[in-house]
C-alpha cells in the first residue's frame, strides 16, 4: 500500500511561469490537504479537498492559487506566475476520514524553487 | 484561534539521554489532538505520536511518549535513550477545526534537535 505520493520532488521555474504540484493520496484515502512550509518554519495549511470538492481553502492566497482534486487523477496546486517568494516545500496529507487521529499521511514534498 | 509554541529553537543532547522538548498551546476548544512530527534532513514529514484532548493516559509509541498536562497546556514530547538517527527537526502540532466541519493542523515554528556522539 503506497503512501501519499508527490511529484515532482523538485521543480525549479523561473519567474512568471506555472508550477503543477501533483498528489496521489493514499488508496483509500479520500481527504487531501496541501500545506506550504517556508524555510526554517513549520507547515502551513492551504487548502482541504475532497474528490472534486473543495471544502476549505481559508489558508490559500487569494491571487495565483488554485487547487483541485478531480474525481480521477491526482490532487494538482497550481501557481501561476510564480514568484521568489513562492519559493518553499509544499506538502500534501491524506487522510481517510474528515478527523483522523494518525491518519494524516504525509507525502515526501515538493521543493519548488523560483530563480 | 488556536496557536502553537515550541520556545526551543536548538537542542544538543549526548547519546543516549533522555530529552524532553517542549509544546504549550492555546485553544477555546474543548475537543482537541495533539501530533507530534519529525523531520530528518530529507525533508519528508514522519508522525510520531497523538494525545487526543480526552486521553486518560499520556500517549506512548516505543522511545517516544507525551507528557500531557492539560491544565498547563502543555503537551512535550520525550524522547528515551536518543539516538544518533533522532537528529532532526520536530513540530508539534494542533488539530484546529476549519470550515464545513474541515480538519487541518496547526503547526509550531519547530526545535532542532542534534544527539552528539
Amino acid at each position: 500500500n503506497a503512501g501519499v505520493m508527490q511529484n515532482p520532488r523538485h521543480l525549479v521555474r523561473r519567474r512568471g511561469q506555472e508550477a503543477r504540484l501533483r498528489c496521489s493520496p493514499m488508496k483509500g484515502h479520500s481527504h487531501v490537504y496541501w500545506y506550504r512550509q517556508l524555510p526554517e518554519e513549520g507547515l502551513k495549511f492551504m487548502v482541504y479537498l475532497q474528490k472534486e470538492n473543495i471544502i476549505d481553502e481559508s489558508g490559500m492566497p487569494k491571487e495565483r492559487f488554485s487547487a483541485e482534486f478531480p474525481k480521477e487523477g491526482p490532487s494538482i496546486l497550481r501557481i501561476q506566475q510564480v514568484v521568489r517568494g513562492d519559493s518553499a516545500a509544499y506538502f500534501c496529507a491524506s487522510s481517510p476520514r474528515i478527523e483522523a487521529n494518525y491518519g494524516y499521511t504525509f507525502g515526501s514534498g515538493t521543493r519548488l524553487t523560483v530563480v | 484561534a488556536q496557536k502553537i509554541t515550541q520556545t526551543q529553537p536548538g537542542m544538543f543532547v549526548q547519546e543516549k539521554e533522555a530529552v524532553t522538548l517542549d509544546c504549550t498551546y492555546d485553544t477555546s476548544d474543548p475537543s482537541y489532538g495533539l501530533f507530534w512530527y519529525k523531520q530528518p534532513s530529507s525533508g519528508e514529514m514522519i508522525f510520531l505520536i497523538y494525545q487526543g484532548s480526552y486521553d486518560q493516559q499520556n500517549a506512548t509509541e516505543g522511545r517516544y511518549s507525551l507528557n500531557f498536562q492539560k491544565a498547563r497546556k502543555s503537551a512535550n514530547l520525550v524522547i528515551s535513550a536518543s539516538q544518533l538517527g533522532d537528529s532532526a527537526m520536530y513540530f508539534c502540532a494542533m488539530r484546529e477545526k476549519g470550515l464545513q466541519g474541515a480538519q487541518k493542523l496547526v503547526f509550531g515554528q519547530g526545535t532542532r534537535l542534534t544527539i552528539n556522539p
